[in-house]
């Protein structure tokens, strides 16, 4: 049974400072891995698509990685700002029970304080 | 460009009734999942469905039931509602760029 774990549950930084998230999953044979940001009593928006194949992912001031051999991925973020204040879930694709399944850590909540 | 559509947003239910929550996607998606969210458990996945006529069950599915009649609606049936219950639901679709979420359905049995 595929299982992702979270790291840190909890983050607090000031403002400008960079970060990273990390997420480790136990079984490396996954189609690929999201990153997911919640914000308080909403939905789930997608950030990253990380492919099986590939090693990382861009998109602004987001940088995911995959080390897939390790079971590892980290979600880096740049100049942190009081707006990126949400919970970020870390998710994996895999086959399971004969179809896809998708198994999501149980998220690390980071504040930015001004 | 709707995406994946949940309704009710909110909905108080008594033990013992029953309820339906929606869940439409307009991305010709073949693959949907129905999860839940409890505060500090991650979201758990309870059906889902690989295409039209076709469901499965995921990791909680006790005291659900889901439909899949068309590629667009894949609604999720609650008969007994008990306090366990209580929880956000999420609805998702899986295309090539990964998943899209619904915005939710928090209920509250009561």
């Amino acid at each position: 049974k595929q299982e992702v774990t979270q790291i840190p549950a909890a983050l607090s930084v000031p403002e400008g400072e960079n970060l990273v998230l990390n997420c480790s999953f136990t079984d490396s044979a996954i189609y690929n891995l999201q990153w997911f940001r919640q914000d308080p009593g909403k939905g789930l928006t997608s950030l990253l698509l990380i492919q099986s194949s590939q090693r990382e992912q861009t998109s602004g001031r987001l940088n995911a990685s995959l080390d897939k051999s390790s079971g590892r991925s980290t979600l880096y973020i740049a100049a942190s700002q009081p707006g990126d204040s949400a919970t970020y879930l870390c998710a994996v694709l895999y086959s399971g029970a004969g179809s896809y399944q998708l198994t999501f850590g149980k998220g690390t909540k980071l504040s930015v304080i001004p | 460009n709707a995406g994946v559509t949940q309704t009710p947003k909110f909905r108080i239910l008594k033990i013992g009734q029953s309820m339906t929550l929606q869940c439409t996607q307009d991305m010709n998606h073949n693959y949907m999942y129905w999860y839940r969210q409890d505060p500090g458990m991650g979201l758990k996945l309870i059906y889902y469905s690989v295409g039209a006529g076709i469901t499965d069950k995921g990791e909680v599915p006790n005291g659900y039931n889901v439909s899949r009649s068309t590629t667009e609606d894949f609604p999720l049936r609650l008969e007994l509602a008990a306090p366990s219950q209580t929880s956000v639901y999420f609805c998702a679709s899986q295309g090539n760029y990964g998943y899209t979420f619904g915005s939710g359905t928090r209920l509250t049995v009561v």
